[in-house]
């Protein structure tokens, strides 16, 4: 079974602060994905990998950067937390192929005070 | 554009049939997926649907597709209390790279 582990559950950060969220998949897959999730607005692509080192913006990318150092992780990075990135975050991973369902990890529920 | 909505909201009862619906507007759509999401829990793959089948079963689950109409739709037979979630369809898209769009999302609520 493919497992998607984020690092940490639960967050509370100051205004103002950077914040790293961590993401690894243990399937060796290429495609890496970080969504948030908001009530009323679902899911929304914030940014997304295909490759290690590469980044794609997706639909919400202000105010967040990413890294993909090596295959197995990607890190969402909240260069100066505010207030209105509270949020649920989660990450997923994809293999290639049509078919190739999101597999997601349990969610990072982030407040910003 | 992509675009995929969902009604916010669903009540059943127990052992009642539900249906979530689901409307998206790029039709080139290739596959179409169904997610859980339990109460503090990441999003869970039900079913998918390929984008020139009409209809997929199994088990419990119905997926019915109208392509006419960039309809779909998740029947649930025999709902349970298990089955109180958050539903999301999605689409993945011809040349829309390797993401999925997703819809706001059906909080299904079975009432005994």
């Amino acid at each position: 079974d493919v497992k998607v582990t984020q690092s940490s559950r639960y967050l509370v950060k100051r205004t103002g602060e950077k914040v790293f969220l961590e993401c690894v998949q243990d399937m060796d897959h290429e495609n890496m994905f970080w969504y948030r999730q908001d009530p009323g607005l679902g899911l929304r692509l914030i940014y997304f990998s295909y490759d290690v080192k590469m980044k794609e913006k997706g639909d919400i990318p202000e105010g967040y950067s990413v890294s993909r150092e090596k295959k197995e992780r990607f890190s969402l990075i909240l260069e100066s937390a505010s207030t209105n990135q509270t949020s649920m975050y989660l990450c997923a991973s994809r293999g290639t192929g049509g078919y190739s369902p999101l597999h997601f990890g349990n969610g990072t529920r982030l407040t910003v005070t | 554009g992509e675009d995929v909505e969902q009604s916010l909201f669903l009540s059943v009862r127990e052992g009642d049939s539900s249906v979530i619906n689901c409307t998206y507007t790029d039709s080139s759509s290739t596959y179409l997926y169904w997610y859980k999401q339990e109460p503090g829990a990441g999003l869970q793959l039900l079913t998918y649907i390929f984008s020139n089948m009409d209809m997929k079963q199994d088990q419990r689950l119905t997926v019915l597709l109208n392509k006419k109409d960039k309809h779909l739709s998740l029947r649930i037979a025999d709902t349970q209390t298990g089955d109180s979630a958050i539903y999301f369809c999605a689409e993945s898209l011809t040349g829309g790279g390797n993401k999925l769009t997703f819809g706001t999302g059906t909080q299904l609520k079975v009432e005994l």
